[in-house]
């Protein structure tokens, strides 16, 4: 199985900030990563697929990049409703497995 | 619109049994893989299930195998989660989620708002 490892575990940051986050592969997934957001008690979301396309609907301000084992996941301007965790998932295996998560709060 | 409705949580025993089921809507259904993810209370992500379009092909994570059971009514437009012999560590919300096939790969694009299964005594 693939293991995917983010860090921080968890930032601290305010509004305004530049925050990014790393999601490692244990093997080369290519480009094969997905990130989510998930807000305290909702559903994640989609936001980034194929390590840099960004989803229907998502701001701008987020972006990714990377390839084989190393991904990031950046931020550019922290907005108020941006709190909250994200995950990294990788694509490439048939069965599609997340990273631990990175909660972002103020 | 896509909607993908979860049911059937509650409160189980150890040891006893619970069908989830997922009412799928806004979308030819048997036209898409889906999945089971769940979320234990406080903790990450973790894909519990997959079934094919046809229903032909199933996974499921080492940690349910041989113990929850994926199945889908293509008629129906629904999923189905039947999950027995119940321990502690399977209380999580269970979330409904479609995989999307694109050119940039494959993801999960529309999930349902979850349900809760609470496997206490």
């Amino acid at each position: 199985d693939i293991q995917m490892t983010q860090s921080p575990s968890s930032l601290s940051a305010s509004v305004g900030d530049r925050v990014t986050i790393t999601c490692r592969a244990s093997q080369s997934i290519i480009r094969y990563l997905n990130w989510y957001q998930q807000r305290p008690g909702k559903a994640p979301k989609l936001l980034i697929y194929a390590a840099s396309s960004l989803q229907s609907g998502v701001p701008s301000r987020f972006s990714g990049s990377g390839s084989g084992t190393d991904f990031t996941l950046t931020i550019s301007s922290l907005q108020p409703e941006d709190f909250a965790t994200y995950y990294c998932q990788q694509s490439y295996s048939n069965l599609l497995t997340f990273g631990g998560g990175t909660k972002v709060e103020i | 619109e896509v909607q993908l409705v979860e049911s059937g949580g509650g409160l189980v025993q150890p040891g006893g049994s619970l069908r989830l089921s997922c009412a799928a809507s806004g979308f030819t259904f048997s036209s898409y893989e889906m999945n089971w993810v769940r979320q234990a209370p406080g903790k990450g992500l973790e894909w519990v299930s997959y079934i094919s379009s046809s229903g032909d092909t199933i996974s499921y994570a080492d940690s349910v195998k041989g113990r929850f059971t994926i199945s889908r009514d293509n008629a129906k437009n629904s999923l189905y989660l039947q999950m027995n012999s119940l321990r502690a560590e399977d209380t999580a919300v269970y979330y409904c989620v479609r995989k999307y096939y694109g050119s940039g790969g494959k993801y999960f694009d529309h999930w349902g708002q979850g349900t809760l299964v609470t496997v206490s005594s």
